[in-house]
């Protein structure tokens, strides 16, 4: 049973523009989450997290935004830029113990 | 920022043979290393969980006595494979939890396993 859930597995933007990639899980268990970056061949990046205790965290170009009572979360890059394509997971944890990946969305860039 | 490598980074083995994969933090301490399978196109699936010192925790459907887990220091932890056969080809990658920032992994570059 998917406890979290990447619906779209492809995503195309243009260069400049926003990308928009979500999550939704199903334990309301989960009280932290996090986002991963992840390269062919090679491990996941971490990227940005948030705890349940917060709707929104901001990094740089990354802001990752938590809907507990939709169970939803989303990445969202702005501006996106070609190096951003790469496919993205995003995971839930239950006290750090307990790790539960999405399928990933691939995310393209174009220029 | 934290380093985790793998070694080897690629390994083809022959069915019945059994192969070793190792994972280390280089610049931090790791009290729990995890153990994932990806399989194509398909999510990260957690093998299990080790803990420095103490028997790993193997997630549901994965047989301890084939994914051999040992976690002997704070920067090494072990994959055997043991009795490798074709199904068990597939891209496996570790990561570690820093004592103190448990929540974020450092994962390692990934080992891609082929079994003939």
């Amino acid at each position: 049973d998917q406890q979290v859930k990447q619906n779209s597995p492809s995503l195309s933007v243009q260069e400049g523009r926003i990308s928009i990639l979500n999550c939704d899980y199903t334990n309301s268990m989960f009280d932290y989450f996090l986002w991963y970056k992840k390269y062919p061949a090679e491990g996941p990046t971490f990227l940005i997290s948030i705890s349940s205790i917060k709707d929104k965290n901001e990094d740089g170009r990354f802001t990752v935004f938590l809907n507990k009572s939709a169970k939803h979360l989303s990445l969202h890059i702005v501006p996106s830029q070609p190096g951003d394509s790469a496919v993205y997971f995003c995971a839930a944890s239950i006290t750090g113990n307990q790790f539960y990946f999405g399928t990933g969305t691939s995310l393209t860039v174009i220029p | 920022g934290a380093v985790v490598s793998q070694h080897p980074s690629r390994v083809i083995c022959k069915s019945g043979t059994s192969v070793k994969i190792e994972c280390r933090s280089l610049d931090f301490q790791a009290t729990t290393m995890f153990w994932y399978r990806q399989f194509p196109k398909k999510s990260l699936m957690l093998m299990a969980t080790s803990n420095e010192g103490s028997k790993a925790t193997y997630e549901q459907g994965v047989e301890k006595d084939k994914f051999l887990i040992n976690h002997a220091s704070l920067t090494l932890s072990t994959l055997t494979v043991t009795s490798a056969h074709p199904e068990d080809s597939s891209f496996y990658i570790c990561s570690a939890s820093a004592t103190s920032r448990a929540y974020e992994q450092y994962f390692g570059p990934g080992t891609r396993l082929t079994v003939t």
